[in-house]
Formats: C-alpha cells, sequence, structure tokens
C-alpha cells in the first residue's frame, strides 16, 4: 500500500500560471481533503470532498479549484497562481468523514513568483 | 471564528523524561480531538484521538487528556526518545463533521 501519494513534489510558478497538483489515495477512503500548510503554520483546509462526486469548501477556497476524479483521484487546481498561494499543499483521505484518523500524503511545495 | 491554539511553541526535554504538549480551544461544539505528529519534510501522521464523551485515552507511550469544562487538551509522551523530536499538533473537528481545525504546532527537541 502506497497510502496517500501526490505529484509533484515541488513546483516554481510565475504569477498568472496555472497548474493541477494530483492526489491518488489506494485505502479505499471515501472522504479525501486538501489543505495548506505555512511556514510556522498549522494546517487550513482548502476543500474537501466527503464522497466520490462531491465537493465542498474549506477555511481558505478562494483561488483554487478541486475535481473529485474518482474513490482514488482528487486534485486541486490553482487557475491563476498569486504569490499568497506559496505554500506546502497537503492531501489527505479518511474512510468516512473527519471523526475518522486523516492519512497524509507527503506534500507538494509550491512557490509562486 | 473558532480557533485551536497551543500555549508553547517549543519544548525541549531530556531523552526518558516525559513530555507534555498542551492545547487550548474555543469551540465548545467540537466533539472530536486529534493529535498529530509532523517529522521535517513529512505530512502529519496520526498519533490519537479523544471524543468529547470521554477523558483520557492511552495508547503506545502517548497518553490525551481532555478537560471540558477548561476547554484544554493534553498529550502525554513517556520516556522520550530522540524519534519523537517533531511538531505536533492539535486539532478539532469543527461543525459538519468534515472540518477539521489545527493549531499552530509546537516544536518538541529531544536532548540526548
Amino acid at each position: 500500500n502506497a497510502g496517500v501519494t501526490q505529484t509533484p513534489k515541488f513546483q516554481v510558478l510565475k504569477t498568472g500560471q496555472s497548474m493541477t497538483l494530483q492526489c491518488a489515495q489506494d485505502m479505499n477512503h471515501n472522504s479525501m481533503y486538501w489543505y495548506r500548510q505555512d511556514p510556522g503554520m498549522g494546517l487550513r483546509l482548502i476543500y474537501y470532498s466527503a464522497s466520490e462526486g462531491t465537493t465542498d469548501k474549506g477555511e481558505v477556497p478562494n483561488g483554487y479549484n478541486v475535481s473529485r476524479l474518482n474513490k482514488r483521484e482528487f486534485s486541486l487546481r490553482l487557475e491563476s497562481a498569486a504569490p499568497s498561494q506559496t505554500s506546502v499543499y497537503f492531501c489527505a483521505s479518511s474512510e468516512e468523514g473527519a471523526t475518522y484518523e486523516q492519512y497524509f500524503g507527503p506534500g507538494t511545495r509550491l512557490t509562486v513568483t | 471564528g473558532e480557533s485551536v491554539g497551543l500555549h508553547l511553541p517549543t519544548l525541549s526535554v531530556q531523552e526518558g523524561d516525559n513530555s507534555i504538549i498542551n492545547c487550548a480551544y474555543s469551540n465548545s461544539a467540537s466533539d472530536y480531538f486529534i493529535w498529530y505528529k509532523q517529522e521535517s519534510g513529512k505530512g502529519p501522521q496520526f498519533i490519537i484521538d479523544i471524543r468529547s464523551n470521554m477523558d483520557k485515552r492511552q495508547g503506545q507511550r502517548v497518553t490525551v487528556l481532555l478537560n471540558k469544562t477548561v476547554k484544554h487538551l493534553s498529550l502525554q509522551i513517556a520516556a522520550t526518545q530522540p524519534g519523537d523530536s517533531a511538531v505536533y499538533f492539535c486539532a478539532e473537528n469543527g461543525p459538519g463533521g468534515f472540518k477539521t481545525i489545527f493549531g499552530a504546532g509546537t516544536r518538541l527537541f529531544v536532548k540526548a
């Protein structure tokens, strides 16, 4: 079991460029999440998908879009990157909702110049 | 909005001693609390959780205490080892069951 995988590991974008962060889990979990972590801070929820076919906004959704492609995959898209989106992005999954243990991927370090 | 905070940003302990990491939460409606460990360059890793109908829960070398009266959560690590060096986050489950709110984290240093 690979658990939760994320690609890419690192990315540098120029302001205004777009990109998609990929996430996949092989644990047959229903719920998936995208978080961002800024230096010296905890994680903040961007979007989540309670189950396949549904997505909802978290605490900081502005500037992002998501797609729950199937039960395994949940992608995060930045349509027009801004320096304020420089952060480390983590994907996570859980069996059923956030009242179950969340398993995190290794993260994507994104820098927007 | 609700927030989860930590009393100390860093904690330094001697190898073999017990560690106590504290956390305050503000949402009295939260009913699920979690401690995560994050090592440098990695994603958070679940340590232990507790639900609001409990005061104490024990795992392997770790104990979580919940005091709902003063909205306080603590993580106790017994016989701290060098491998315990990491940032520890407390988190609470917000309304709706899908929105977890993380605290800023406490960095634990273990001195050999």
